[in-house]
């Protein structure tokens, strides 16, 4: 069974522009999270989709937005990049079904996007 | 808020030696705890996750137990190998967010 995968691994924008990260979940799950690392904030919860819907969000300007297909694919974009904005982008993958409590996650490598 | 801290942040041990790392949290109105190790690079793999009304979870060489009164999780590794070189993450789900919010994360090196 594939993983989660995430594309493109590396990427490198300049400010003020915007950027598109796509995450491919394990086969069959329907709850996609994603979420930011830094070495000076760590790991950050950006949102979480189930079945095209956005369940949940972390604490982030409206520049940082996402969406998630019928086939449970899910995309987050970055407008009006900046500097600190470079960071490790991972997403996240779980059934999803009867909710997420207490479902593991299975993560993706990630993007490392660097913005100049 | 729900603030996540784990302690040390880095310990290098010899290869063999049993090791515990810490998590603590300040909310103790979790729904679960997990542990994650992520290697350089890389993304996270879960190792356990151990859900409120558990006190503790095994797997092979770990185990995880969870103190929620007091706030507290303990991840024990036994008999520690290089490849466990990773940095290992706590992460809580809980709240009237329901978000999971991650610790600081340990560093652990363990020397041949």
């Amino acid at each position: 069974k594939a993983g989660v995968t995430q594309t493109p691994r590396y990427l490198i924008k300049t400010r003020g522009q915007q950027v598109t990260l796509s995450c491919s979940p394990i086969s069959g799950h329907r709850s996609v999270s994603w979420y930011q690392q830094t070495p000076g904030q760590g790991l950050q919860f950006l949102f979480e989709y189930f079945s095209e819907t956005q369940r949940n969000k972390g604490n982030f300007p409206g520049r940082f937005s996402g969406r998630q297909f019928s086939n449970s694919r899910s995309e987050m974009n970055v407008s009006t990049l900046e500097l600190g904005d470079s960071a490790l982008y991972l997403c996240a993958s779980s059934h999803g079904t009867g909710g997420t409590t207490n479902e593991k996650l299975f993560f993706g490598s990630g993007t490392q996007l660097s913005v100049l | 808020k729900q603030e996540v801290t784990q302690i040390p942040a880095a310990l290098s041990v010899p290869e063999g030696e049993n090791l515990v790392l810490n998590c603590s949290f300040t909310d103790s109105a979790i729904y679960n705890l997990q542990w994650f190790r992520q290697d350089p690079g890389k993304g996270l793999t879960s190792l356990l996750l151990i859900q409120s009304s558990q006190r503790e979870q095994t797997s092979g060489r770990l185990n995880a137990s969870l103190d929620k009164s007091s706030g507290r999780s303990t991840l024990y590794i036994a008999a520690s190998q290089p490849g466990d070189s990773a940095t290992y993450l706590c992460a809580v789900k809980g709240g009237a967010t329901n978000k999971l919010i991650f610790g600081t994360g340990t560093l652990l090196a363990v020397q041949p």
